[in-house]
Parts: structure tokens; sequence; C-alpha cells
């Protein structure tokens, strides 16, 4: 059964950093895209950041480019998402999630399998 | 980039209606266009993608339609756990761009 697990959100001041992760599990990992959505408080789903199986690449959203990088851990099986320099429009519940087939070396964002979420709330 | 526009944003209809969700994107996304479900305080979930086909699991009262540009989600008879927002997504760029969302309430 596949799993996406996040953790390591919290309250962080403005300004501030976090590092955000997603242990997977049910699946191979390495041969799979991984991305990141978020979801502020009483908004829709905002796609945030992806990563295919071998890191070769990554892409960001406009709102979050120079200031997150999301990276994996292929031995791990670990998403994560650090968060620098954040701002009170980055509260959100993070979300992440996997493709739809295996293949390492690709990237398509279809959301196929969701993670639970973790909530980032920036505020002093 | 793409946008991604779903029309109602609310609608509201009776237990055994037929239900239509619209969603249009600025440019053509071929098929590469998913439906997904979210109930309040719960992960979205994957109903559909390919435009059309059904994930598993996914009750067949669902179903898509759709190319291009523009795209139908169908709820063909509504039930009481049909009640959530409804969000379209393109995967055909980078980014995955969803819709504004669409909220369905039972009457």
């Amino acid at each position: 059964e596949v799993q996406l697990l996040e953790s390591g959100g919290g309250l962080v001041q403005p300004g501030g950093s976090l590092r955000l992760s997603c242990a997977a599990s049910g699946f191979t990992f390495s041969n799979y895209a991984m991305f990141w959505v978020r979801q502020a408080p009483g908004e829709g789903l905002e796609w945030v950041s992806g990563i295919p199986g071998t890191s070769a690449y990554t892409y960001y959203a406009d709102s979050v480019k120079g200031r997150f990088t999301i990276s994996r851990d292929n031995s791990k099986n670990t998403l994560y998402l650090h968060m620098n320099s954040l701002r009170a429009e980055d509260t959100a519940v993070y979300f992440c999630a996997r493709r739809d087939y295996s293949d390492p070396s690709t990237y398509s964002p279809l959301f196929y399998y969701w993670g639970q979420g973790t909530l980032v709330t920036v505020s002093s | 980039d793409v946008q991604m526009t779903q029309s109602p944003s609310t609608l509201s209809a009776s237990v055994g209606d037929r239900v239509t969700i619209t969603c249009r994107a600025s440019q053509t996304v071929t098929t590469s266009l998913a439906w997904h479900q979210q109930k309040p305080g719960k992960a979205p979930k994957l109903l559909i993608y390919k435009a059309s086909i059904l994930q598993s699991g996914v009750p067949s009262r669902f179903s898509g339609s759709g190319s291009g540009t523009e795209f139908t989600l169908t709820i063909s008879s509504l039930q009481p756990d049909d009640s959530a927002t409804y969000y379209c997504q393109q995967y055909e760029t980078y980014s995955g761009t969803f819709g504004q969302g669409t909220k369905v309430e039972i009457k």
C-alpha cells in the first residue's frame, strides 16, 4: 500500500526557515517523480515544486522560486522541502504527492497519490 | 503559464440529480487533465486522469470528457457522499495548475 507521511510543519516567524519531510513507503521511491502542493486556509490547491526520481532537475512555482528548495534522499525514501525567507502568505497545509507511473528520469505532475498534509503557519 | 478556469464555483443539487462541472484551459493541454475530489479537512483524492480514465475504486457515476481546452466532470446520479470540492488540474506543463475549485452541496 502506498503511503506518504508528511512532517515538519509548525509555527515559524516571518523570515524564518523550516524543513518539511515526506516519508514514502509501499513503492520503489527512486522510480517516481514527487511533488509538493499547498493549500492556504479556505483557499484552493497550488502546486509548489516537483522533482523526478533521478533528481536531475527541479521545478518551482514563481511564488516560491529562490526561497524554497526541493530535494530527495532515495536511500531514505524521503522527500524534502527546505523553506527559507518565509512569509505570511506561505501559511498553508503542505501535501506531498506521487506521480502515476514508474519512470525515474521523467516528470509529469499528475498527482496520483497524496499524503495527509502538514500545516505551516508563518506568524509573529 | 496555463490558467485553468472552472464553473460554476458552487452548485447545489438534490440526491439523484445529474451534475456537470466545466473546466477550461487557457491553452491546449491535450488530454493531460485530472479531476480531484477534496472533502473538508482531508487530502485531495484523484478521481479521473487523462481526461476520462476513472481511477481504481472510484464509483462509475463519475465520468470525465473533453480534450484540448474544454473538459467536463459529470456525476450521473448525485449521492450524499459526493458533497465535496472538485478541482480540475492540468499536467501537460511542468506546473500542474489547478482550477479554483467547485463546491458541490446537497440540497
